[in-house]
Order: C-alpha cells, then structure tokens, then sequence
C-alpha cells in the first residue's frame, strides 16, 4: 500500500553543521512531495515542496533532493541552528491532495 | 498569508459529552480542508476530507457518526467528537489547500482533546 517511511527516527547534530534527513515512499504515482517541520504541541509548518518533474529545489537554508528513481527524497539543512530542533515530516501527495505522512524525524541540535 | 487556525486550542471534556473544534483559513479560501489526528510521539493519520457544500470523506476505519464534519463556508470546516471517550484523547489537526495554482496544504495550530 502506499507509504512514507523515514530512514531515521532521530538525529542529533551539533550546531553549525548541516543536516541531511532521509525519506523512502512508495507510490510511484505520487508527483508532489512537501517537507514539515512540527514544533512541540504545534501543527506541521510548510518547509519546502518539490515536484516529480525536478531532482532539486533550494529554499533558504533548505534543499529538497528528490531521487525518483529509486523513491527517495531528503531535506538538507545548511549550518543547523537550535531554532531548528523539532520534528521533520515528509508527506507524498496523493489522489485528491491527500497526503500520506511519513513516520517523522526528531531533529535535536546540539548547541 | 495562507493562515490556517483553530478553536480552541485545549479542551477538557468528560467522557459521553461532544466536542466541536473549529478550522478558519483567514486569509484564503479553502473548498477543500483536511482533518488528522496525532498521539504522542507519532505521525499525522488523515481521518477525512472535507469539501465546502458536500459530504466529508471518511478514511478507512473513521466512524463518520463518531467524528461529524461540516463545512459550511469556503472558510471554515468544524469537527465534532461526539459522545468522546478517553481513547478519543489526540491533538487533532486540520488543514487547508491554498489554491492559486498550487496544491500546497497549511496547517493549523492543533486542538489538544483530553477526554476524563
């Protein structure tokens, strides 16, 4: 069935440096992918999107990698700051603009 | 703009009483809104479509009675939970489409549901 797994369940870096979050999917029909970021008791905050018709999209400070090739997409996050501790979610869009939702990746930046 | 927000933000109810959460896209309008719920530690769970001037769709395993939507106005959408029991305790999330070409969903804040 259709899925969005994450490689990583958490990820700790120290600040300054970058971060790479990992996300597999499944459904080959999917054409559109978004990264979240939830804080704690907050709702998911729109990172970065991404269409299937690119392999790259730059954002500030973020960049979205899609492989759809082998079904892999992954947030990279220049020099990591505290502010950026919290939750990240990939989500596929589906029939409809649903999205599935991967399992999340909880980002802890070590100051 | 694409601020999506909801109503209240906490609520402590007793078990066997409803609850409505409400959803306002405040600076857009939205003819398609989303509902999830979330527990702790884990992801969102989509639990219905909802579509200004129609029926919501359910997902698989979402009692429809349970879990009462109703979108009255490009607007807004509201969410009862009724006759709420512990196990219905979650934050509960909704989301809008942002059209203008896109497809892109914002989200709001998020109820925290405690059910005693």
């Amino acid at each position: 069935g259709e899925s969005v797994g994450l490689h990583l369940p958490t990820l700790s870096v120290q600040e300054g440096d970058n971060s790479i979050i990992n996300c597999a999917y499944s459904n080959s029909a999917s054409d559109y992918f978004i990264w979240y970021k939830q804080e704690s008791g907050k709702g998911p905050q729109f990172i970065i999107d991404i269409r299937s018709n690119m392999d790259k999209r730059q954002g500030q400070r973020v960049t979205v990698l899609l492989n759809k090739t082998v079904k892999h997409l992954s947030l990279q996050i220049a020099a990591t700051q505290p502010g950026d501790s919290a939750v990240y979610f990939c989500a596929s869009a589906v029939q409809g603009g649903k999205l599935i939702f991967g399992q999340g990746t909880e980002l802890s930046v070590k100051p | 703009g694409a601020v999506v927000s909801q109503h209240p933000s906490r609520v402590i109810c007793k078990s066997g009483t409803s609850v409505k959460i409400e959803c306002r896209s405040l600076d857009f309008q939205a003819t398609t809104m989303f509902w999830y719920r979330q527990f702790p530690k884990q992801s969102l769970m989509l639990m219905a479509t909802s579509n200004e001037g129609s029926k919501a769709t359910y997902e698989q395993g979402v009692e429809k009675d349970k879990f009462l939507i109703n979108h009255a106005s490009l607007t807004l959408s509201t969410l009862t939970v009724t006759s709420a029991h512990p196990e219905d305790s979650s934050f509960y999330i909704c989301s809008a489409i942002y059209g203008g070409g896109t497809d892109t969903q914002y989200f709001g804040p998020g109820t925290r549901l405690t059910v005693l």
